[in-house]
């Protein structure tokens, strides 16, 4: 079975800008979530998607937003870049349940500049 | 609020000796409890997970985990150390409750350092 892939791997880009992150999820699993890890402030829930639908979302800005496809294929869009924006960010997907592992992708290293 | 804390930034042992990486957690209700491994530039690995049951859970590459809930913790562990194990562990707990679902809380991670 294949695991959670995320493209692409590595991304430069100019403050001001925007980019699109994509992620599929692992064969069958309806739940995508993302999230951000930062050495400062660690791993932070971006947010969840349930079929099609934005079930949770954590504390950020507007200018992070997401969805989900009918594939349960997911992305995520960040606008108008900050340097802070800079970040790993990964997808995980998951089966239905809340006692479910998730299953993380390598990550979208993300360098703003 | 929901929290997961891992009190050692880092935990240094030798090849062969015991490992013990350490995790506390505040949450209502039952917690779903869950250790994860990064290797460095990779994403997150699925070690083990607490849901129910035995307070003693096995997990992959030798990992165990102990869950006490009087002390609300979730300590990781291994009874011998490879110098391959040297790695990033996060602590996480699974957000309960209306605007939760879904949402895995995090500890801060935890390096691992095996030294030969």
């Amino acid at each position: 079975k294949a695991g959670v892939t995320q493209t692409p791997r590595y991304l430069i880009k100019t403050r001001g800008q925007q980019v699109t992150l994509s992620c599929s999820p692992i064969s069958g699993h309806r739940s995508v979530s993302w999230y951000q890890q930062t050495p400062g402030q660690g791993l932070q829930f971006l947010f969840e998607y349930f079929s099609e639908t934005q079930r949770n979302k954590g504390n950020f800005p507007g200018r992070f937003s997401g969805r989900q496809f009918s594939n349960s294929r997911s992305e995520m869009n960040v606008s108008t870049l900050e340097l802070g924006d800079s970040a790993l960010y990964l997808c995980a997907s998951s089966s239905t349940g809340s006692n479910t592992e998730a299953f993380f992708g390598q990550g979208t290293r993300l360098t703003v500049v | 609020a929901q929290s997961v804390a891992q009190p050692e930034d880092q935990v240094n042992v030798a090849e062969g000796n015991p490992l013990t990486v350490k995790c506390t957690y505040s949450v209502s209700g039952n917690p779903y409890l869950f250790w994860y491994v990064q290797y460095p530039n990779r994403g997150l690995q699925f070690l083990l997970k607490y849901i129910t049951g035995d307070n003693l859970v096995k997990g992959s590459y030798g990992f165990e985990a102990e869950f006490n809930k009087s002390q609300t913790s979730f300590h990781l562990k291994k009874p011998s150390a490879l110098v391959s194990d040297s790695a990033l562990y996060f602590c996480a707990v699974r957000g309960v409750g209306s605007g939760n679902t879904g949402k895995l809380i995090f500890g801060q991670g935890t390096t691992l350092q095996v030294k030969p």
